[in-house]
């Protein structure tokens, strides 16, 4: 079955910060460009970031720009959002999903709550 | 950034009706790069329609996506129980890419 899964969601103090993983199954990771995406409570979607499938070509929406960092370890099959600088309006849950623009794919995904 | 605008905001039907939704760019978008997806509550959203008008696999042929330029449309034909959700249209043809504020579908 074709699945993401991501991890390391949890409250955290305004500067402070979290890292995020995201490991997928069910299919060939390293033939996917792939992305993250938020929602903030009751908000709608925002797209954050996506990443190249080599990891050779990553962009962000400029509200995270300097702040968050794209990765992927095609080995391990897993992407990463490392977040720092975090701000109260970084509340979300977080989505990987499959595709660099369109998600036909998506986790389940992870709280982040930025309060002090 | 291209801003997208959804219409309406809430749309009040009855199962079997005709679901009609527009997604409005702020400026083109480049080769008709317009996704819709579905989200229930607490749910994760579902990938419907891409390329403005192409089905994802498995997604029922009562949906269909249309438009080109800054206008696109997301029909429902007859509306079945599982289709009373919030839609999002997205924009996929500019970075940075963008979805709209959602169409909530609910049931009359």
């Amino acid at each position: 079955e074709v699945q993401l899964a991501e991890s390391g969601g949890g409250l955290v103090q305004p500067g402070g910060s979290l890292r995020l993983s995201c490991t997928a199954s069910g299919f060939t990771f390293s033939n996917y460009w792939m992305m993250w995406v938020r929602q903030a409570p009751g908000k709608g979607l925002e797209w954050v970031a996506n990443i190249k499938e080599d990891g050779s070509e990553k962009y962000y929406v400029d509200s995270v720009k300097g702040r968050f960092t794209i990765s992927r370890d095609n080995a391990k099959r897993s992407l990463d959002l490392q977040m720092n600088s975090l701000r109260a309006d970084d509340t979300a849950v977080y989505y990987c999903a499959r595709g660099g623009s369109v998600g036909d794919i998506w986790g389940q995904g992870a709280t982040v709550t930025v309060s002090s | 950034e291209i801003v997208l605008t959804q219409s309406p905001g809430t749309l009040s039907l009855s199962p079997g009706e005709r679901a009609t939704l527009t997604c409005r760019a702020s400026q083109t978008v480049s080769s008709d790069y317009v996704a819709w997806y579905q989200q229930k509550p607490g749910r994760v959203p579902r990938l419907l329609i891409y390329g403005a008008s192409s089905r994802d696999t498995g997604i029922p042929d009562r949906f269909s996506g249309s438009g080109s330029g800054t206008d696109f449309t997301l029909t429902i034909s007859r509306l079945e129980p599982e289709d009373f959700a919030v839609y999002y249209c997205e924009q996929y043809g500019s970075s940075p890419f963008t979805f709209g504020p959602g169409t909530k579908v609910d049931i009359k």
